[in-house]
This record gives structure tokens, C-alpha cells and sequence, in this order.
């Protein structure tokens, strides 16, 4: 069964304090991986998509890596305004008409001052 | 350029009543998507229409309904509200259905 799992569900850190959240899946024939940010009330907003094992991207304080059987999101020295959720999400082969894109449930970030 | 804008955001159901969730996109994107999202749990894929005039379900259909009126515009019709349909409903569109998607901010209903 097509299965993403990220950890840990709630991270705490002091600012400046850098850390990694994980995402892991089990998917046959991944044809994507994306990572989303969510802050509280509002829609997730996309900021990477990976592809092929070994890939990085990296945005201001976070860079995501991928190998082939999960993902990374590396937050160096972050802030309070990292603060937030972050979802990630893999896309599994076409079936129907549709690429199916499976959600994990997020690890809640907290950067504290 | 709004992006992707639903109405409404807080809605609050007696079992049983009906109510359409609106979504417009001005990004003149081809695929659309309605997704529910619950505590500790993923997003979950209700309906999707992969182009204008096209619409197809998800993962959990039940007691949903859908149409994509327009290329800009998909809505989600609730028949007969349940408790179970509590949640945060998230509509989305992108290019194609392999892109990343981009999502509204959401509607929060309660079925009382």
C-alpha cells in the first residue's frame, strides 16, 4: 500500500538550533516528491519538488534532499517565522486519469526566541 | 492576481442541510482539485477534474458532489450534511495533474 510517513509529529526549537524533519514513503514508482508549508489557517504553500534520488533544492534556510526511500528537510539556524507545518506529499504513478498525490500529516515546527 | 480564492471560509450545518463550497482560480490552470484535511491526517483527494469539463473522484467521494462550471471555477456540494464531514476543505489547481499544486485557504465547516 502506497504509505508516506513523516517524523517526528511536533518539533520544537530554539532559534538559531538547526534540525531535520523527515518524510518517509513507500511508494512504487515515485513519479514526484513536494514539500508544502503550512501555516496555522491558511492553505499549504508549495516549496520543493524532487524528483530522482540524490536530488537537493535548497530556499533561504531549508534545503530538501531525496534518496529512495524518503526525504529531508534540513532547516539551518532557523527562525521564529519558520514556524509553521510542514507537509509532504509523493506522487505515485498515473492510475485513471490521475497522478496520485499522497499527503503524510505534517510535523508542526516551533521556533522559539 | 488572487490566485486560488473559496467561499465561504467558516461554515457552521445542522445534519442533514445542504451547501455548495465555492473555488475560482485565476491562474487559467487546466486541473482542479477538492481535498479535505483532518486532524492527524493527510490531505485527502475528494474530486478532481482534470480539465474543463471533466471530473472524477478520489479517495473519499462519498457524499460529495462536484462541477467545474468553467475553467476558472469548481464547487463542491454537500446533499445532506454529516458529522463526519467536519473538517477543513482545501481546493487547489495546477497546470496539469502532475504539477505542484496551488491551494486557497480553505473552508472550515462544522456539521453540527
Amino acid at each position: 500500500e502506497d504509505q508516506v510517513t513523516q517524523s517526528p509529529e511536533a518539533l520544537r526549537l530554539q532559534e538559531g538550533e538547526s534540525s531535520s524533519l523527515n518524510c518517509s514513503y513507500t511508494v512504487s514508482g515515485l513519479r514526484g516528491l513536494f514539500w508544502y508549508r503550512q501555516d496555522p489557517g491558511k492553505g499549504p504553500e508549495f516549496l520543493f519538488t524532487l524528483y530522482s534520488a540524490g536530488e537537493e533544492k535548497e530556499k533561504e534556510r531549508l534545503k530538501a534532499t531525496l534518496t529512495k526511500k524518503e526525504s529531508f528537510l534540513h532547516i539551518t539556524a532557523p527562525k521564529p517565522e519558520d514556524s509553521a507545518t510542514y507537509l509532504c506529499a509523493v506522487q505515485a504513478p498515473r492510475s485513471g486519469g490521475y497522478n496520485k498525490l499522497i499527503f503524510g500529516a505534517g510535523t508542526r515546527l516551533a521556533v522559539h526566541p | 492576481n488572487a490566485g486560488v480564492t473559496q467561499t465561504p471560509k467558516f461554515q457552521v450545518l445542522k445534519t442533514g442541510q445542504s451547501m455548495t463550497l465555492q473555488c475560482a482560480q485565476d491562474m487559467n490552470h487546466n486541473s482542479m482539485y477538492w481535498y479535505r484535511q483532518d486532524p492527524g491526517m493527510g490531505l485527502r483527494l475528494i474530486y478532481y477534474s482534470a480539465s474543463e469539463g471533466t471530473t472524477d473522484k478520489g479517495e473519499v467521494p462519498n457524499g460529495y458532489n462536484v462541477s467545474r462550471l468553467n475553467k476558472r471555477e469548481f464547487s463542491l456540494r454537500l446533499e445532506s450534511a454529516a458529522p463526519s464531514q467536519t473538517s477543513v476543505y482545501f481546493c487547489a489547481s495546477s497546470e496539469a495533474s502532475g504539477t505542484w499544486k496551488f491551494f486557497g485557504p480553505g473552508t472550515r465547516l462544522t456539521v453540527l
